[in-house]
């Protein structure tokens, strides 16, 4: 089944406590890509990745590392997390670049900093 | 200033009571305009994309179309399994090349 793969659902940390959010994609797509979904904002892009060893910020890359070092994976990294990255997040993987076909989500990822 | 705004922002409807959702948009240059569903609890799922104006794509109850200046997402006889919020996203051209969601319609079908 074509899927995308987010680990953990659910996490809750504390403020400073550097954190790693898995995700993976077994269609080998090459562009993937983070979101976060905040009541009232909608999706933001947080970064983007082209291809392996390739990425790019989105919309709102402070207070997050990337890196994808393999085709399937692209792990999000809170270094040293803040409350206001509370926030769902979601990762996202499609074979077109971006803008030009559809996106495919995990199932998301609900992050609670205190 | 890009921008993506969706109308209304929530909406109950009864079972085949046809209804529309808005998505309005400003951006400079649109190179597509895309609508997914997304439950409760789950990620967003892809439903249309459309790229130039007067373009219509359908699937079973839904029909999105496109104008220079918005898109509609028309619900025809929906049933309670519709129920669910539709997010409109507009990809942006030229410099920016920003993928902009708007914030949702929050569509709950009554049987």
């Amino acid at each position: 089944e074509a899927q995308v793969t987010q680990n953990p659902r659910y996490l809750i940390t504390v403020t400073g406590k550097k954190l790693t959010v898995t995700c993976s994609q077994n269609m080998n797509h090459e562009y993937m890509s983070w979101y976060r979904q905040d009541p009232g904002l909608g999706l933001r892009q947080i970064y983007y990745s082209m291809n392996v060893e390739v990425t790019d910020k989105g919309d709102v890359p402070e207070g997050y590392k990337v890196s994808r070092k393999e085709k399937r994976n692209f792990p999000l990294i809170l270094e040293s997390p803040s409350p206001n990255q509370t926030s769902l997040y979601f990762c996202a993987s499609s074979l077109l670049p971006q803008g030009r076909g559809e996106q495919y989500f995990g199932p998301g990822t609900r992050l609670t900093v205190t | 200033e890009d921008q993506v705004t969706q109308s209304p922002e929530a909406l109950r409807l009864q079972e085949g009571e046809s209804s529309s959702l808005n998505c309005s948009y400003t951006v400079s240059g649109l190179r597509g305009l895309f609508w997914y569903r997304q439950d409760p609890g789950k990620g967003p799922e892809f439903l249309f994309t459309l790229y130039s104006a007067g373009e219509e794509k359908e699937k079973e109850r839904l029909k999105a179309t496109l104008t220079k200046k918005e898109s509609f997402l028309h619900i025809t006889a929906p049933k309670p399994e519709d129920s669910a919020t539709y997010l409109c996203a507009v990809q942006a051209g030229g410099a920016t090349n920003k993928l902009i969601f708007g914030t949702g319609t929050l569509l709950a079908v009554q049987p």
